[in-house]
């Protein structure tokens, strides 16, 4: 199975910092056709929310402020602005090869 | 508006046994694949199963492989997993969610989730 590490376990920022947290898969997620890569971000107490999905593309409703990147096996969500309510655990999917994997996850904190 | 609603958590002894529903309105449930996933206390996402949109294709965990059985009634858009010989390690809680909505390839993610229903294996 493909397993994603993410890095790093925690990351603790003031609000309109940047946020940069990183997916490397242990083998390529994707082809020419693309990268089957998701995030979901999942706050205290709540379900997950899907932010990105194949790698790129924003999901409907979710701000600007989050941009997702990469290829082949390393890929990084960006938050450009820290809000408050950024607050939580950000999780990264594969969804190229069975059976679906999900990150250990990256703790977004707030100072 | 959507709702993934499940239910039938509790607390079952080593070996016991247990069923779960997923409740869903406002989606399309009958032309969906549904998925459970868990969460242990703590812990990362484990995808456990997988059913099509007509249930002609299903697919587990290694870890709850021939324990679990996943199944649909799309007359009633309800979702269901049996969980049976369960052990302490299944503790968790368990979330149904939509696979759908947001597509790339044909390759869907999932875009509704419920908010889970707690599972505890203990003697």
């Amino acid at each position: 199975e493909i397993v994603l590490t993410q890095s790093p376990a925690t990351l603790s920022l003031s609000p309109g910092e940047r946020a940069t947290l990183s997916c490397r898969a242990s083998q390529s997620v994707g082809n020419y056709l693309g990268w089957y890569l998701g995030w979901y971000q999942q706050k205290p107490g709540q379900a997950p929310r899907l932010l990105i999905y194949g790698a790129s593309n924003r999901a409907a409703g979710i701000p600007g402020r989050f941009s997702g990147s990469g290829s082949e096996t390393d890929f990084t969500l960006t938050i450009s602005s820290l809000e408050p309510e950024d607050l939580a655990v950000y999780y990264c999917q594969q969804r190229f090869q069975w059976p679906v994997t999900f990150g250990g996850g990256t703790k977004v904190e707030i100072k | 508006q959507v709702q993934l609603v499940e239910s039938g958590g509790g607390v079952v002894q080593p070996g016991g046994s247990l069923r779960l529903s997923c409740a869903t309105s406002g989606i399309d449930f009958s032309g969906s694949a549904m998925q459970w996933v868990r969460q242990a206390a703590g812990k990362e996402l484990e995808w456990v199963a997988v059913i099509s949109y007509d249930g002609s294709h299903i697919s587990y965990a290694d870890s709850v492989k021939g324990r679990f059985t996943i199944s649909r009634d799309n007359s009633k858009n309800m979702l269901y997993l049996q969980m049976n010989s369960l052990r302490p390690e299944d503790t968790a809680v368990y979330y149904c969610a939509r696979d759908g909505g947001y597509c790339t390839n044909g390759v869907c993610y999932f875009d509704y989730w419920g908010r889970g229903t707690l599972v505890t294996v203990s003697s």
